[in-house]
């Protein structure tokens, strides 16, 4: 059972476009982390968000988190090739049984090309 | 300091064999973490040590499947008479607090291949 939903799955655009990936989920979360992943390596965490409605930027990545802390998006202004990669969404449970573990979506890979 | 570690980082067995992985987590973090990727998904949750114990175990796919962390830093996952369906990658991470939020770093993963 995916408790997070990406879209798209897949995303294929030019240098300079601008893209947002979605993660929704019916569940809601204490947290929700955004990492990127590239081939042959583990996730690397680009952001946290914790507060419903927060919203966080990291050079030209916009990260929201949904007001009622089950949904989030990631906007890229200007994509770069270097931002080629999956993005993957996780959400952390908030129920005591389950503290610690991390629900992750299926990712989104994105290509930029030059 | 150095990040998480995990060994081999690649590891082919036959169908039927038993295999060992290591992870070394961050030092100084006391949580610990297993996860399972197979091509084209997200990782899935296999179990979570705090310390020595571990907190919830309830991701792990069958009794075949179990790890341990004896003195509260380094993990072995240990997979039993493995089967062609166990073949993916399966990711470490550590975090420093079982508090909130939480923030976890992954090492690169052992990618096994069951023949």
């Amino acid at each position: 059972t995916q408790l997070l939903e990406q879209s798209p799955q897949f995303l294929s655009i030019q240098e300079g476009e601008n893209l947002t990936v979605y993660c929704n989920s019916s569940s809601v979360f204490s947290s929700l982390q955004w990492y990127r992943q590239e081939p042959g390596e583990g996730p690397v965490l680009l952001v946290t968000v914790v507060t419903g409605g927060e919203v966080k930027k990291l050079k030209r990545l916009t990260f929201q988190f949904g007001d009622a802390r089950k949904d989030s998006s990631l906007h890229i202004t200007a994509a770069q090739p270097g931002d080629t990669g999956l993005y993957l969404c996780a959400g952390a449970s908030r129920r005591g049984s389950t503290l610690g573990r991390l629900y992750f979506g299926r990712g989104t890979q994105l290509t930029v090309w030059p | 300091g150095a990040g998480v570690s995990q060994t081999p980082s690649n590891k082919v067995t036959e169908k039927g064999k038993y295999v060992e992985l290591r992870c070394d987590p961050i030092s100084g973090h006391t949580a610990l973490y297993w996860y399972r990727q197979s091509l084209g998904q997200g990782p899935e949750f296999l179990i979570y040590f705090q310390g020595t114990g571990a907190a919830d175990d309830s991701g792990l796919p069958n009794d075949r499947f179990f790890a341990v962390r004896p003195e509260g830093s380094v993990s072995t996952l240990k997979i039993q008479r493995t089967e062609r369906g166990d073949s993916a990658v399966y990711l470490c991470a550590s975090s420093s607090s079982a508090g909130l939020p939480y923030e976890q770093y992954f090492g690169p993963g052992t990618r096994l291949t069951v023949t």
